[in-house]
């Protein structure tokens, strides 16, 4: 039978408002971390990333803040646009500090935005 | 044009019945990665590869085995597929030998056994 799997949190915001997608991470190793976006159909893709000896890094409409004492993440989207509507994942390693190539998701949110 | 493929896009198959899925990339990239992806639960790591012959374990590696006998092709093979396995699988490449956030992933293979 089909699988039940938990609901997604979704954020609805409208159009040219800020958004901020939050994050949990679950291991203290993590020390480089990465958000993805995902649309309906297609493969994640790549948004921003951050290592752990920064606190804030800032791309193109987007900036990502790391809280490592109590293990946060958030995605701030600057003047979100109806293009922005996605799957939003943010992803965890402890590639830094260990020879790893594993990499763990977080659950994941839905962004809609409202025009 | 630079990207990953998969192949089969769309697969339905019975239970036991071994198959193999295909994941190659065309830009000399070290680091190859499967994952699954199933409704509510985001993306979980199978397998990852940071060069030719090297492979590891990822979250999930249960029920699913790896080879990496050349750059550029990293199958995917289910011995045994079961129900569970039931999902939309990604394969993703990325050029750095360690984990990078600029993975470029494959278009994703969608997995039903029955």
């Amino acid at each position: 039978g089909e699988s039940v799997g938990l609901h997604l949190p979704t954020l609805s915001v409208q159009e040219g408002d800020n958004s901020i997608i939050n994050c949990a991470y679950s291991n203290s190793a993590s020390d480089y971390f990465i958000w993805y976006k995902q649309e309906s159909g297609k493969g994640p893709q790549f948004i921003i990333d951050i290592r752990s000896n920064m606190d804030k890094r800032q791309g193109q409409r987007v900036t990502v803040l790391l809280n490592k004492t109590v293990k946060h993440l958030s995605l701030q989207i600057a003047a979100t646009q109806p293009g922005d509507s996605a799957v939003y994942f943010c992803a965890e390693s402890p590639y830094l500090s260990s020879n790893t190539g594993k990499l763990i998701f977080g659950q994941g949110t839905t962004l809609q935005v409202k025009p | 044009e630079a990207q990953v493929t998969q192949n089969p896009r769309y697969l339905i198959t019975v239970t036991g019945k071994k198959l193999t899925v295909t994941c190659s990339q065309n830009m000399n990239h070290e680091y190859m990665s499967w994952y699954r992806q199933d409704p509510g639960l985001g993306l979980r790591q199978i397998y990852y590869s940071m060069n030719v012959e090297v492979t590891d374990k990822g979250d999930v590696p249960e029920g699913y085995k790896v080879s990496r006998k050349e750059k550029r092709n990293f199958p995917l093979i289910l011995e045994s597929p079961s129900p569970n396995q039931t999902s939309l699988y990604f394969c993703a490449s990325s050029p750095s030998g360690r984990v990078t956030g600029e993975q470029y992933f494959g278009p994703g293979t969608r997995l039903t056994v029955t």
